[in-house]
């Protein structure tokens, strides 16, 4: 049972380039999410899919677009990447209430 | 928006004492209250929850404690063990369309000392 499978884990752009986030979940959860965590400040929001079919943006969602593909798969992409959003990012499921997470991507923008 | 404030950002406690972790929330409509447990290089796991509707919950050696007038909840950890050490998260949120849109504090990390 994989739960929330990330990929890549470890990444490395340069400014200006793109990529792709993908993340899966297995548990046949409705809702998935998008968090970016960076040091002293937790876990912020980024977009969140209630269901298949919908999508909505969090609390920081500039220079992001999501895409939720299937009830099992939903994408986060960087179009034209810049240094600020150097951070972990981690998806999320959930069936009801509660949340459980992938193991992270850690992306580095240079 | 809601807001999730978090303290302290670092605890020491020796190994079998107790360790507190507290939060506070603004927004009086949140009725979800997680907690979670990041070691180095994981995700976030769920170690407890409660709802608005229940003011203490526990589990083994982990209990959370939730003041709705004062707006504040509490991670309370008795008999600690080296495995006990990681950064602990506060969350609290309200569900819009059967999503839980998690507004997380700043984190603690929990240090036990042998």
């Amino acid at each position: 049972n994989a739960g929330v499978t990330q990929t890549p884990k470890f990444q490395v752009l340069k400014t200006g380039q793109s990529m792709t986030l993908q993340c899966a979940q297995d548990m046949n959860h409705n809702s998935m999410y998008w968090y970016r965590q960076d040091p002293g400040m937790g876990l912020r929001l980024i977009y969140y899919s209630a269901s298949e079919g919908t999508t909505d943006k969090g609390e920081v969602p500039n220079g992001y677009n999501v895409s939720r593909l299937n009830k099992r798969e939903f994408s986060l992409r960087l179009e034209s990447a810049a240094p600020s959003q150097t951070s972990v990012y981690f998806c999320a499921s959930s069936g009801a209430e509660k949340l459980f997470f992938g193991s992270g991507t850690q992306l580095s923008v240079l | 928006g809601e807001n999730v404030e978090q303290h302290p950002s670092t605890l020491s406690v020796q190994e079998g004492d107790s360790a507190v972790i507290k939060c506070t929330y603004s927004d009086s409509a949140s009725n979800y209250f997680p907690w979670y447990k990041q070691e180095l290089g994981k995700g976030p796991q769920l170690i407890i929850d409660i709802r608005s509707n229940v003011g203490e919950k526990k589990d083994q050696r982990i209990a959370v404690t939730l003041n709705k007038t004062a707006k504040h909840f509490s991670l309370h950890i008795t008999e600690t063990q080296p495995e006990d050490s990681a950064v602990y998260f506060c969350a609290a949120s309200m569900g819009i369309q059967g999503a839980q849109k998690l507004v997380f504090g700043q984190g603690t990390r929990l240090t036990i000392n042998p």
